[in-house]
């Protein structure tokens, strides 16, 4: 089974902050990772695909990138909505797996 | 509406059984595989189980195999998660979603399970 190792688990920024978010496969996935955004109380939001293809609808302030093992999501200027925790999923092969979150917390 | 409705969720004693749904409407249900996505109280997102577009094939989390059945009756555009043997570990809010590698999304409200004596 694939593990989805995600860093940090937490972190806290100011709006307008650029910040990174990195998930590690523990083999080789090609480009099958999402990411997504969960507000508190709130249903997760799929925010990028394919590691690096914005979902429709979502803010260009969000990319992703990597390839094999390694991925980061990436938002270039944190908004208010954005604190929120956020989840890397693999859909390489099943069982699919989440990485355990990282909760994104004002400054 | 492009949605999924999610329901059956209840308060169930370890050991006992219950069958959560998921009713699409908007949208192709037969042209997807779905899935259901657990969270526990405070929890991440755990994955639980897959079944193809056509009901063809099934894939289980470690956590549930054995215990649970997923299955899909595509002339009702539904979709069931039947869970036996349940566990206090299982107590979570169920979604119902379609995954990547579709480009299309979308996820359910979420129905609560709650494994309690």
């Amino acid at each position: 089974d694939i593990q989805m190792t995600q860093s940090p688990s937490a972190m806290s920024a100011s709006v307008g902050d650029r910040v990174t978010i990195t998930c590690r496969a523990s083999q080789g996935i090609s480009n099958s990772v999402a990411w997504f955004r969960q507000k508190p109380g709130k249903v997760p939001e799929r925010l990028i695909y394919a590691a690096s293809t914005l979902q429709s609808g979502v803010p260009s302030r969000f990319s992703g990138s990597g390839s094999g093992t390694e991925f980061t999501l990436t938002i270039s200027s944190l908004q208010p909505a954005d604190f929120a925790t956020y989840y890397c999923l693999q859909h390489n092969s099943y069982p699919f797996s989440f990485g355990q979150g990282t909760k994104l917390e004002i400054k | 509406q492009v949605q999924v409705v999610e329901s059956g969720g209840d308060v169930v004693q370890p050991g006992r059984a219950l069958r959560v749904s998921c009713a699409a409407s908007g949208f192709t249900f037969s042209n997807y595989g779905m899935h259901w996505v657990r969270q526990a109280p405070g929890k991440g997102l755990e994955w639980v189980a897959t079944i193809l577009y056509d009901g063809s094939d099934k894939y289980y989390a470690d956590s549930v195999r054995g215990r649970f059945t997923v299955s899909r009756d595509n002339s009702k555009n539904t979709l069931y998660l039947q869970m036996n043997s349940l566990r206090p570990e299982d107590t979570a809010v169920y979604y119902c979603a379609i995954l990547p590698p579709y480009s299309f999304h979308i996820w359910g409200q979420g129905t609560q399970v709650i494994v309690s004596s």
